[in-house]
């Protein structure tokens, strides 16, 4: 069982808004660490989609966005399209557990 | 370009050890914290272990503590992970990835390399 707690799937129609929640505790996301989000392509390596709570890096689309409030975070997405059908992570670090902490993982289906 | 390429990965019995190797380029290596993450078939991602950017700070996942060791060649922007013990459980596709920051607290992981699969089986 993951730290942080994310739903296991989540779907939405082409062109539709989703979010994604991250759910953690006054250890971790509470403790003011920041939370990062990350999207996995099957068979390929996770890629930074979100850093620092609501950073997007270079060539990621505005269509993502992060926030952070309290001990959660959620990750949006609007306009869905095809290719954003993968597994999405949220990632902190927890101070009680001296540990880098992930998410169990998210499947985004688009409908 | 940043380039991180694991080495060292295969089938080996449980009981056994494994040293995996992270070959880094394109950046300043001794600069930046550099973690081991892991997934096993089908699963999530579970971070491993990680080290500061001088070596100083390590941090280890629970589940490998006490069996697992990083370690880091600044001088040949190498990373290391030596595993003992291996179990069934520590099968998964091990893979590199660089934090954007030095100090191994939190910062995100910037670049990922594709991975090396281990696999422990009798």
């Amino acid at each position: 069982q993951s730290v942080l707690t994310q739903p296991p799937s989540v779907s939405g129609a082409p062109g539709q808004r989703v979010t994604i929640s991250c759910t953690g505790s006054s250890s971790n996301i509470g403790a003011g660490y920041d939370v990062h989000w990350y999207k996995q392509l099957p068979g390929t390596a996770p890629k930074v989609l979100i850093y620092g709570n609501s950073n997007r890096p270079s060539g990621v689309p505005d269509r993502f966005s992060g926030s952070k409030s309290g001990t959660s975070a959620s990750l949006a997405i609007t306009g869905l399209q095809a290719e954003d059908e993968a597994d999405y992570y949220c990632q902190s670090y927890d101070n009680g557990l001296s540990a880098v902490i992930f998410g169990g993982g998210t499947k985004l289906t688009v409908l | 370009e940043v380039q991180l390429v694991e080495s060292g990965g295969g089938w080996v019995q449980p009981g056994r050890s494994l040293r995996l190797s992270c070959a880094a380029s394109g950046f300043t290596f001794d600069d930046f914290a550099m973690h081991w993450v892991r997934q096993a078939p089908g699963r999530g991602l579970e971070w491993v272990s990680s080290i500061s950017w001088n070596g100083k700070t390590i941090g280890y996942a629970d589940s490998v503590k006490g069996r697992f060791t990083i370690s880091r060649d600044d001088a040949k922007n190498a990373l290391f992970l030596q595993m003992n013990s291996l179990r069934a459980e520590d099968t998964a596709l091990y893979y590199c990835a660089k934090e954007s920051g030095m100090e191994n607290r939190g910062d995100e992981l910037d670049f990922w390399g594709q991975g090396t699969l281990v696999t422990v089986s009798s």
